[in-house]
């Protein structure tokens, strides 16, 4: 069936660090892929999206490249905010499934002064 | 730019209760998304609605049902509530020129059943 994995959190990391969270999917078809962050208390927003095989999705100084040949779409920013903390999930839909969502675990981010 | 509106915002029932949420989609969006995250949890899509009829059903217990109006919101009813019901329920919006099928999400309705 389809399904995400991501990495486990909490990842706790210092102001301006490298972030990298990895997600991995199984699917068949070509999935369309996403990155969606939820701030504590609150709903889920699409942070960006890739709908295609070797797509870079990117927004707000995140960006994730879409590997159809290692089927993972890691999120990467290069300096992290103490704004950042949240949770963030990793996502897929398969083309011809209702576009319903499928949802990896969901990581917990600290961003730390 | 207008957002998905869900109401009530937070819910209290007791067990073996009747609970109704509702969602406004955004604006000429076609397709609404119901999903139940529990604590800590991961969203769980529930079912969906596209032109108003149900295009697809995934982990929706058989006490809840819901539909899509004329005018595009959506409700869900839950009946006979049990204390795992008490989760996150989000409902989310797609359709329109240009957004391909990305599904915006509304703010979630808090269900606590005691």
């Amino acid at each position: 069936g389809n399904s995400v994995t991501q990495m486990e959190g909490p990842v706790t990391l210092s102001e301006e660090a490298f972030l990298t969270i990895n997600c991995t999917y199984t699917a068949t078809g070509y999935p369309s892929l996403f990155w969606y962050v939820q701030y504590p208390g609150e709903g889920l927003q699409l942070l960006l999206k890739a709908t295609k095989a070797d797509d870079k999705g990117s927004n707000k100084g995140f960006e994730a490249t879409y590997r159809k040949e290692t089927t993972s779409f890691h999120l990467e920013k290069g300096s992290v905010q103490v704004s950042d903390s949240a949770v963030y999930f990793c996502a897929l839909s398969v083309p011809g499934q209702g576009g319903k969502l499928i949802f990896g675990q969901g990581t917990e981010l600290s961003v730390k002064p | 730019a207008a957002g998905v509106i869900q109401s009530p915002r937070h819910l209290i029932k007791e067990k073996r209760e009747t609970a109704t949420l509702k969602c406004y989609p955004i604006p000429r969006h076609d397709t609404v998304y119901w999903y139940q995250q529990g604590p800590g949890q991961d969203p769980q899509f529930l079912i969906s609605f596209y032109e108003k009829m149900q295009s697809d059903k995934g982990s929706i217990p058989d006490r809840f049902s819901a539909q899509q109006f004329s005018d595009y919101h959506s409700e869900l009813n839950m009946s006979s509530l049990e204390l795992g019901d008490s989760a996150l329920y989000f409902c989310a919006s797609s359709g329109g020129a240009g957004t391909r099928g990305t599904q915006y999400f509304g703010p979630g309705t808090r269900l606590t059943v005691l």
